[in-house]
Order: structure tokens, then C-alpha cells, then sequence
């Protein structure tokens, strides 16, 4: 059967720091991966999404990056981390396919505090 | 790209009542709307979906329609239940092989007993 793992599960970073979340899958293969935010009260935005190796594609502007080492390894990385950076981050992961998709399932989510 | 709405962004109902959320979506190429939910400080889990090639589907309390023409879906929950509340999403996808999915903003549905 097929996981997502998220981590680490909470962060407290202080202004300026870096930043880097990581999220893997396991079992399967040439998963569509995804990294969202969720800002508190607020709905799902997505920030990257991966069809393969080293294909990142970006939805909004940010200090944010992304990059899939491997096939099934996505992380989320900030050189510097702004106070607006907080927020619950969410991995996913799909199978996708020319006719469609499938569910996309999350990872348990790390909540980044700025400080 | 896809652009997706949902309404409202806030819904309380007496436990027994229906509950309807609303999404309309901008990209007519988009093939696939599933609806997810979101416990207080936990992962979104999909709870129903529905593809483009049909206008409704239904599982016990909840059902989902499609109007592909006004590109709109909703999400009916019937009989709700204290254990209904919770924020609920709707997505859309872009079509095609890209495979990512865009989200509402949120439902907060609140059951009361």
C-alpha cells in the first residue's frame, strides 16, 4: 500500500532562518507530488507541483522553492523565512493520468511558526 | 489557470438538517471534482468524488452533482451528524496529464446537536 511521510511536525524558525520540509512516498512509482499552504481560517493554497523528476512548477510567487531530488522525494526550501511564511504545510501526493486523476493523498502536515 | 469558488465559507445547521456547499469552477477542460474533509488539525481526506462524465453521484448521506454547462458541482450532506462538522473543500482539476488540483477556500460546517 501506498504512504506519504511529512516532517517534521511542527517548526518554530525565527526570521531570516531557512527553511527545509521534507516529503516522501512509498509505494508507488512516478507519483504527481504537491506542496500546499494553509494559512489559519484560510483554504488550501497550492504552492508547487511535481510531475517527475526535477519538474517543478510553481503556482504564486514567493521566497519559497521546490525540488524533487528523486522520484518520490519532494522538498520544500526557503533561504530566508518572513513572518507571512506561517502556515500549516501539507505534502500530497497523486497518480495522475492523461484522462484525469485520481485522490490526491496528504501527508499529516507540518506547522511552521516564523517567529 | 483553474480558478475555484466556494460557497459559503461558513455553515452551521441543526443536527437532522441538510447540509449544501457550493463550487463553481473556470477551467472547462477540468475532468475531475473531488470533495475533501478537514478535522480540526488534521490531513484533508477525501470523502466523495466525481468525474466529468457523469452528473451525480451518491454515497449513504453525501452526494455530489456536476453541471458541467454552468461548471458548478455541489455537496449535499443529509441528515447531518455532530461528527459532520469540520471544514470542507472542494477541487477541480486543470485537465489533461498535469494532474494538479486546485481548492476552494473552505467550508467551516458546524453541526449543532
Amino acid at each position: 500500500s501506498q504512504t506519504i511521510h511529512q516532517w517534521p511536525a511542527t517548526l518554530v524558525q525565527p526570521v531570516g532562518s531557512p527553511l527545509s520540509l521534507e516529503c516522501t512516498v512509498e509505494g508507488t512509482s512516478n507519483p504527481n507530488l504537491y506542496w500546499y499552504r494553509q494559512a489559519a481560517g484560510r483554504g488550501l493554497q497550492l504552492l508547487f507541483y511535481s510531475v517527475g523528476i526535477g519538474q517543478i512548477s510553481s503556482e504564486v510567487p514567493q521566497n519559497l522553492s521546490a525540488s524533487r531530488p528523486q522520484d518520490r522525494q519532494f522538498i520544500l526550501s526557503s533561504k530566508k523565512l518572513l513572518l507571512s511564511d506561517s502556515g500549516f504545510y501539507l505534502c500530497a501526493w497523486s497518480v495522475g493520468w492523461a484522462g484525469g486523476n485520481t485522490e490526491a493523498f496528504f501527508g499529516q502536515g507540518t506547522r511552521l511558526t516564523v517567529v | 489557470g483553474e480558478n475555484v469558488e466556494q460557497h459559503p465559507s461558513t455553515l452551521s445547521v441543526q443536527e437532522g438538517d441538510s447540509a449544501v456547499i457550493k463550487c463553481t469552477y473556470s477551467d472547462s477542460a477540468s475532468n475531475y471534482f473531488p470533495w475533501y474533509k478537514q478535522e480540526l488539525g488534521k490531513r484533508p481526506q477525501l470523502i466523495i468524488d466525481i468525474r466529468s462524465n457523469v452528473g451525480e453521484k451518491k454515497d449513504q448521506r453525501i452526494a455530489v452533482t456536476l453541471n458541467k454547462t454552468a461548471k458548478h458541482f455541489s455537496l449535499h450532506i443529509t441528515e447531518t451528524q455532530p461528527e459532520d462538522s469540520a471544514v470542507y473543500f472542494c477541487a477541480a482539476n486543470y485537465g489533461g496529464s498535469q494532474g494538479n488540483l486546485i481548492f476552494g477556500k473552505g467550508t467551516k460546517l458546524s453541526v449543532k446537536p
